[in-house]
């Protein structure tokens, strides 16, 4: 799977929308984006997938460039529980289907 | 509640000690998957199931030894630990080959 790249930690305040950027140079075609999330002790949350399209769902979207080296996650209005660490992952689906985590963006909402 | 339960919360053993930590999942999903998480650390991968047979073991030490004995049920036995191996553990679930992970809330293992 290729490896990822993402900022140690970020701040954004309450009600603003928060940017997270993820680079993943080495992606090949047949592997997806995935980004979760983890909120402090509890385990990993699922918040959106994407292979070449723009996504988005009722959490946040998804903005891939075209060249699918990276991408960025976008919180549209933050929230002080959307404080937590954010994983950017990328893996093939198939049998091959397993995620890695590295360590992740530390997100920091302010009120 | 995310469908996929784990058991105790919390767990604290002595070295000698053997115990064994329960995961269960309501989705009708047919992976499974221990992970480690170390003080600190990033998330390691321990065991993968899927459709009940063992498909990897990332170089775990034997005194970790999983068991699913169904698509829904998998268990982490652990006997003679070391105080290294205190961290959270947490499983999920998935269907085979995606898209997304459900993960339980974890067992936080302390060992004395």
């Amino acid at each position: 799977d290729a490896k990822t790249t993402q900022p140690t930690s970020m701040d954004c305040a309450e009600g603003r929308a928060a940017n997270l950027p993820c680079n993943h140079s080495t992606i090949s075609g047949n592997e997806y984006v995935y980004w979760y999330r983890q909120i402090h002790s509890q385990g990993p949350q699922y918040i959106i997938h994407g292979l070449k399209n723009n996504e988005t769902n009722e959490m946040a979207s998804l903005i891939i460039t075209e060249d699918r080296k990276s991408s960025t996650l976008i919180l549209p209005h933050a929230t002080l529980r959307d404080t937590a660490v954010y994983y950017c992952i990328v893996s093939s689906g198939g049998s091959n289907y397993k995620l890695t985590f590295g360590k992740g963006t530390l997100l920091t909402v302010n009120p | 509640e995310t469908g996929v339960t784990q058991t105790p919360r919390h767990l604290v053993m002595g070295m000698t000690n053997k115990k064994s930590l329960k995961c269960e999942q309501h989705l009708g999903h047919n992976a499974m998957y221990w992970y480690k998480q170390s003080a600190k650390k990033p998330l390691e991968l321990m065991f993968v199931y899927s459709l009940e047979e063992r498909v990897e073991n990332n170089s775990v030490p034997s005194r970790f030894s999983p068991e699913c004995p169904n698509s829904s049920h998998l268990f982490l036995h652990l006997h003679t630990l070391q105080p290294e191996d205190s961290a959270l553990y947490l499983c999920a679930s998935s269907q085979v080959g995606g898209p997304s992970y459900t993960f339980g809330s974890g067992t936080r293992l302390t060992v004395v």
